[in-house]
């Protein structure tokens, strides 16, 4: 079986200031992790996903996340917030020992980054 | 590339009725899926797709069908629907890759049921 949890369903902070937004899985294998964005009224958008390799993976928008294995974490994060970060972040993961290319979604938390 | 469309954008509908809710991708994706997304809960997957004439269940397949008859298509049906069904639904697709790819994001359809 596979989840995901996002302990946090909102996260303010201001603007320049460094983001975090936290992932916790759990796998039975090893994990597929992936971030996504949902602007309001909009579909979601890819951030970065972690398949293997370099624990801290770079994507969009100036967004970094870091695979940490020992505490099953993937947090994202952003060295300087901008207003226009504002958004709902979901964290995604998929078991590698899963034959079915399923993805299971955290609940999602919200961003709010004042000026 | 139009990437993955949906129709309509907006829907009511009275209890007992049914309908589909489309979805197309110009991506020649293999893999498709459906999701329902309520405040709170995050995404659910409904039904899924590995292939033209491929489609299984998800989390919550429970009153909802889907077929795959093309590579590019992938209908989801309302038998009859319900109150519970109420929510924004998204369909989504994916290069199979071993399920790495990422997965693009039609931009919804909001569903009211009265």
């Amino acid at each position: 079986a596979q989840s995901v949890a996002q302990p946090e369903d909102q996260v303010n902070v201001a603007e320049g200031n460094p983001l975090t937004v936290k992932c916790t899985y759990s796998v039975s294998g090893n994990p597929y992790l992936f971030w996504y964005v949902q602007y309001p009224n909009r579909g979601l958008q890819f951030l970065l996903k972690y398949i293997t390799g370099d624990n801290l993976v770079k994507g969009s928008y100036g967004f970094e996340a870091e695979f940490n294995k020992s505490q099953t974490s993937f947090h994202l994060k952003k060295p300087s917030a901008l207003v226009s970060d504002s958004a709902l972040y979901f964290c995604a993961v998929r078991d590698d020992r899963s034959n079915d290319y399923k993805l299971s979604f955290g609940a999602g938390t919200t961003v709010t980054v004042r000026a | 590339n139009a990437g993955v469309t949906q129709t309509p954008k907006f829907q009511v509908l009275k209890t007992g009725q049914s309908m589909t809710l489309q979805c197309a991708q110009d991506m020649n994706h293999e893999y498709m899926s459906w999701y329902r997304q309520d405040p709170g809960m995050g995404l659910r997957l409904i039904h899924y797709s590995v292939g033209a004439g491929i489609t299984d269940q998800g989390e919550v397949p429970n009153g909802y069908n889907v077929s795959r008859s093309t590579t590019e298509d992938f209908p989801l049906r309302l038998l009859s629907a319900a109150p519970s069904q109420t929510s924004v639904y998204f369909c989504a697709s994916s290069t199979r890759g071993g399920g790495l790819g990422e997965q693009y994001f039609g931009p919804g359809t909001r569903l009211t049921v009265t």
